[in-house]
């Protein structure tokens, strides 16, 4: 495996299910991200990840629940999700979270039903 | 507030034919601004980082120029396989946001 992967690709879920999103980057970088991406909307950063420390976390709903275990494998656990959470969730990762391009994978298309 | 405006929001080209994308933002500092590919069912693909004001960066067909309130995107004879959306990213001085536009979804025609 090269660059960044993400499992599933694709997730359908109810909105009482618990799912989890998995992130693994196989760059050496030392920060990671996810992102929603939302028709018509702008890319939103979620959460961001350096050295596997939370160094962002902007305002998102706990229902929303990031973990890194280490500084290549990012998880987004998934709880009581409602239809408006339906998106394609991104995973980037980057050198550092300095200014850095950021490597992106493929993402999760989720959706709730 | 912090925010990106792509422009335009489409863009239909003939093959060969040349022209721009504009990516205006507010931020306050700027630390870097980016652009990246992004092709229907992948994740974006970064192009080109700029930092500072009168910067250029070109690969293949684009070239990317930076002024203090807006950057261009220039496409010089495009081909179809240019075709895909287009977007602009600008990282604050401080703290580790990232802000994305909403992107310019170009098709070439053959």
């Amino acid at each position: 495996e090269t660059g960044v992967t993400q499992t599933p690709r694709h997730l359908v879920m109810g909105m009482t299910n618990k799912k989890s999103l998995k992130c693994e980057q196989h760059l050496g970088h030392n920060a990671m991200y996810w992102y929603k991406q939302s028709a018509k909307k702008p890319l939103e950063l979620m959460f961001v990840y350096s050295l596997e420390e939370r160094v962002e976390n902007n305002s998102v709903p706990s229902r929303f629940s990031p973990e890194c275990p280490n500084s290549s494998h990012l998880f987004l656990h998934l709880h009581t999700l409602q239809p408006e959470d339906s998106a394609l969730y991104l995973c980037a990762s980057s050198q550092d979270s300095g200014v850095a391009e950021q490597f992106f994978g493929p993402g999760t298309r989720l959706t709730v039903l | 507030e912090d925010q990106v405006t792509q422009s335009p929001e489409a863009l239909r080209l003939q093959e060969g034919e040349s022209s721009s994308l504009n990516c205006s933002y507010t931020v306050s500092g700027l630390r870097g601004l980016f652009w990246y590919r992004q092709d229907p069912g992948k994740g974006p693909e970064f192009l080109f980082t700029l930092y500072s004001a009168g910067e250029e960066k070109e690969k293949e067909r684009l070239k990317a120029t930076l002024t203090k309130k807006e950057s261009f995107l220039h496409i010089t004879a495009p081909k179809p396989e240019d075709s895909a959306t287009y977007l602009c990213a600008v990282q604050a001085r401080t703290g580790n946001q990232f802000y994305f536009g909403t992107g310019t979804s170009l098709t070439v025609i053959p």
